[in-house]
């Protein structure tokens, strides 16, 4: 089953503490991309990638890191977490040639 | 100003209604427009796009773009409760190149179908 997998899908944990979400995807996309769901705030890019080792900022990178080192893979590196990141979190994927992104389930991050 | 705005309702509708889904976007360099449905607890998912102006139906569901007036529009025809979901549009240069990872999204709008 073509899909974008996410782990964890839940989280909790406190400030500071280094956390990785993991994406992964099984379709063979280049373009990989992770987002934050916030009420009243939509859908925000935090970063995107649009092949291995290529990466670049979205609308709100500060505070998150990413590698793509294999095409299928692609992490989402909270290196000192602070509670104005507690929110849901996407990854997503595409086709180099299309807008249409397939979304994981969603990773709910809280951090205290 | 964000590059693209929703009124995020929440609407609430009886079944059998239209429903009607709009957004404004400021970026002129738009082409591409998208609407994205996303479920309780789930991903968003596609659920049509459109290109510069003009009208898409697919089924009940019919999109809209007027770049005159910078407005998108998503109907929705004789709603059922399984349409209940947040609805997000979505707009992008069609640039090519690293604008296939580059969607900016509204707020999205909360749709309440009732039986």
């Amino acid at each position: 089953e073509a899909q974008v997998t996410q782990n964890p899908r839940y989280l909790i944990t406190v400030t500071g503490k280094k956390l990785t979400v993991t994406c992964s995807q099984n379709m063979n996309h280049e373009y990989m991309s992770w987002y934050r769901q916030d009420p009243g705030l939509g859908l925000r890019q935090i970063y995107y990638s649009m092949n291995v080792e290529v990466t670049d900022k979205g609308d709100v990178p500060e505070g998150y890191k990413v590698s793509r080192k294999e095409k299928r893979n692609f992490p989402l590196i909270l290196e000192s977490p602070s509670p104005n990141q507690t929110s849901l979190y996407f990854c997503a994927s595409s086709k180099g040639d299309s807008y249409e992104q397939y979304f994981g389930p969603g990773t709910r991050l809280t951090v205290t | 100003q964000k590059e693209v705005e929703q009124d995020p309702g929440p609407l609430s509708v009886p079944e059998g209604a239209i429903v009607s889904l709009n957004c404004t976007y400021s970026n002129s360099a738009f082409q591409y427009f998208m609407w994205y449905r996303q479920y309780s607890r789930k991903g968003p998912e596609l659920l049509m796009y459109t290109y510069s102006s003009g009208n898409k139906e697919d089924g009940r569901f019919t999109a809209q773009v007027d770049k005159s007036s910078k407005y998108i529009s998503l109907f929705i025809r004789d709603s059922q409760p399984s349409d209940s979901a947040t609805y997000l549009c979505a707009g992008t240069t069609n640039a090519g190149g690293t604008s296939y990872g580059k969607l900016t999204f509204g707020q999205g709008t909360i749709l309440t179908v009732h039986p």
